[in-house]
């Protein structure tokens, strides 16, 4: 079954403790991005991936790192997680640039306190 | 001034009734236009692209006004399964995709 996974699903963590959210799609899709969706704000996007070793900043990037060393993973890593993170995140893949669905993963709600 | 601004609603329907839905963006080389739906707690999915000419997939159509930088999705006899929020959705280049905060849509028996 084509799907995108992320993981955790839910997470609770405290401020100043890393953590990685993993992000993997099965699709052989070139193109990945992580959101995060916040009441009233939409999707903002933080970081995307046009292809493996190819990342660029989104809207909101400040606190997150990712990486792309295969073409099916992209994690989304906080290094020093703050409250002001908390939200829901999701991951989401495309077969290539321009107009095509975006398929998302399930989305993982972060909490950090 | 958000690039994809739509009603965040929300709208509260009976059963059978005709909703509209509109979305105005703010920037002119947009490429790509879709409707995605997002069930409380769940990933979006698309539910239709919008193209210049309009299109229809059932009881969903969706046009796009490319001179006044506007779409809009119309349900016509709501079913209670279309309770959900509705994305609008623009393209730009590069995959660069904006979302709206979405419109809520609960359809009451």
């Amino acid at each position: 079954e084509a799907q995108v996974t992320q993981n955790p699903r839910y997470l609770i963590t405290v401020t100043g403790k890393k953590l990685t959210v993993t992000c993997s799609q099965n699709m052989n899709h070139e193109y990945m991005s992580w959101y995060r969706q916040d009441p009233g704000l939409g999707l903002r996007q933080i970081y995307y991936s046009m292809n493996v070793e190819v990342t660029d900043k989104g809207d909101v990037p400040e606190g997150y790192k990712v990486s792309r060393k295969e073409k099916r993973n992209f994690p989304l890593i906080l290094e020093s997680p703050s409250p002001n993170q908390t939200s829901l995140y999701f991951c989401a893949s495309s077969l290539s640039i321009g107009p095509t669905e975006a398929f998302f993963g399930q989305g993982t709600r972060l909490t950090v306190v | 001034r958000k690039e994809v601004e739509q009603d965040p609603g929300p709208f509260n329907v009976p059963e059978g009734a005709t909703v509209a839905f509109n979305c105005t963006y703010s920037n002119s080389a947009s490429q790509s236009f879709f409707w995605y739906r997002q069930d409380c707690r769940k990933e979006p999915k698309l539910l239709m692209s919008v193209y210049s000419s309009g299109n229809e997939d059932g009881r969903f159509t969706a046009q796009l006004n490319r001179a006044s930088q506007y779409i809009s999705l119309l349900i016509r006899d709501s079913k209670l399964s279309d309770s959900a929020t509705y994305l609008c959705v623009v393209g730009n280049n590069n995959n660069d995709m904006r979302f709206g905060a979405g419109t809520r849509l609960t359809v009451k028996p």
